[in-house]
């Protein structure tokens, strides 16, 4: 089946530094891909999507572009703020038909003043 | 204003005990998911179902049971086989599986063990 893997971190950040968080799969054919937010002690939020190559998602400051070349899809923004910390979990669908995503581990981003 | 709902937030269990988690949805999604959630870790399912009074086992089903009985609907029940219930559970839903397929997640519940 599809698989991702992504950098775990955690990773610490000043405000209003750059933001880049790895996210590499493997898939049969092009499924859409995604970037979840989970902030402390709540659920998962979609944070941004793409559903074909070359496609960028875009949401609150965050990118991800569809790259088929390199099969990534890293998220990225320009200047962090506090609010950003979270958990961020880059998935993709399990499987051509499959009703299952199949979630990388996570990665922990801590923003400081 | 649609969304995911999930009750309780928190929810306590003893020893031996049955328990069951509430998630109810107004998308008219005709699909519904449960995943389990360990510190530190990601995600891993429990069941889902792909429409009214139908479901399937996911990855860890075993200590879990669900009903569907209506579309908004789909309950867990964490029995007393499952050893290790201690564990945050997210309920989501979407319109359909396959490669374009995009999930929702609720709150979130929080289960511990007494």
């Amino acid at each position: 089946g599809n698989s991702v893997t992504q950098m775990e971190g955690p990773v610490t950040l000043s405000e209003e530094a750059f933001l880049t968080i790895n996210c590499t799969y493997t898939a049969t054919g092009y499924p859409s891909l995604f970037w979840y937010v989970q902030y402390p002690g709540e659920g998962l939020q979609l944070l941004l999507k793409a559903t074909k190559a070359d496609d960028k998602g875009s949401n609150k400051g965050f990118e991800a572009t569809y790259r088929k070349e390199t099969t990534s899809f890293h998220l990225e923004k320009g200047s962090v703020q506090v609010s950003d910390s979270a958990v961020y979990f880059c998935a993709l669908p399990s499987g051509a038909g499959s009703y299952q995503l199949t979630f990388g581990k996570g990665t922990k981003l801590s923003v400081i003043p | 204003d649609g969304g995911i709902t999930q009750s309780p937030k928190y929810l306590f269990r003893k020893e031996g005990q049955n328990v069951t988690l509430s998630c109810e949805q107004n998308l008219n999604h005709d699909a519904m998911y449960w995943y389990r959630q360990d510190p530190g870790q990601g995600l891993r399912l429990i069941y889902y179902s792909q429409i009214v009074n139908d479901f399937q086992k996911g990855d860890i089903a075993e200590g879990y049971s669900v009903s569907r009985e209506k579309k908004e609907s789909f309950p867990l029940t964490v029995t007393s086989a499952q050893k290790n219930p201690t564990a945050f559970y997210l309920c989501a839903s979407s319109t359909g599986g396959g490669a374009q397929q995009t999930q929702y997640f609720g709150p979130g519940t929080r289960l511990l063990v007494l």
